[in-house]
């Protein structure tokens, strides 16, 4: 089935650990995008990715990078872990313009 | 920079009633693309309606429909004969039409409905 891969679907990590969040899509979507969802604050971007080979940095990109080596590949890497990370965070992909997103199922990750 | 208002963090309805959830957008651009996606419990985003800006009609799914108010940048969600599979956190979103090749979504915080059968 087509779609978007997270992985893991949850994980309790230990404050200061390194945590990479995996996200494949097979749709050959060239836009590719990291949120995170907090109660109260709805979804927040946190980096995009245009195409193959270019980022960029979204509304709350502090703590977070990104890589996307190839189009189907876009994983979001915590380089030291804060509880303020805790979060559910979704990776989603886009066909076209105007035509919204292709959600992952989201990673719960509790920093503690 | 764009922004969504939903000022209902939650809303109720009784089976097979009519709920009507609310949004606002800031925006200074002329065209632009806006979104309803729902969040049931299994945490899954699905998109539920669409409407573009330029056009006039407003968007209808099945039982899932919209008020679009250019004027007034308001882009409520009609959901009528609700049902208990309805139940979830439903998210307005907004798009830029001028970005192109980036498809930046701004959410709004969320509106909870519940189905009281």
């Amino acid at each position: 089935i087509a779609g978007i891969t997270q992985a893991p679907t949850s994980q309790i990590l230990a404050a200061g650990r390194r945590m990479t969040l995996r996200c494949t899509q097979d749709m050959r979507h060239n836009a590719m995008y990291w949120y995170r969802q907090d109660l109260g604050l709805g979804l927040r971007l946190i980096h995009y990715s245009n195409t193959a080979g270019t980022t960029g940095k979204g509304e709350v990109p502090d703590g977070y990078s990104v890589s996307r080596a190839n189009t189907d590949d876009f994983p979001l890497t915590l380089a030291s872990a804060v509880p303020s990370q805790t979060s559910v965070y979704f990776c989603a992909s886009s066909a076209a313009q105007g035509y919204g997103y292709t959600f992952g199922s989201g990673t719960r990750l509790t920093v503690v | 920079a764009q922004t969504v208002t939903q000022s209902q963090p939650e809303m109720s309805v009784q089976e097979a009633e009519t709920v009507t959830l609310s949004c606002t957008y800031d925006t200074s651009e002329s065209d632009y693309y806006l979104f309803w996606y729902k969040q049931p419990p299994s945490r899954q985003m699905i998109l539920v309606i669409r409407q573009e800006a330029y056009k006039q009609q407003n968007a209808t799914e099945n039982r899932f429909s919209v008020n679009f108010q250019k004027a007034a940048k308001s882009f409520s969600l009609k959901i009528s004969d609700s049902q208990l599979g309805d139940a979830a956190m439903y998210f307005c979103a907004y798009r830029s039409a001028f970005d192109f090749g980036n498809e930046k979504l701004t959410f709004g915080t969320g509106t909870r409905l519940t189905i009281i059968p």
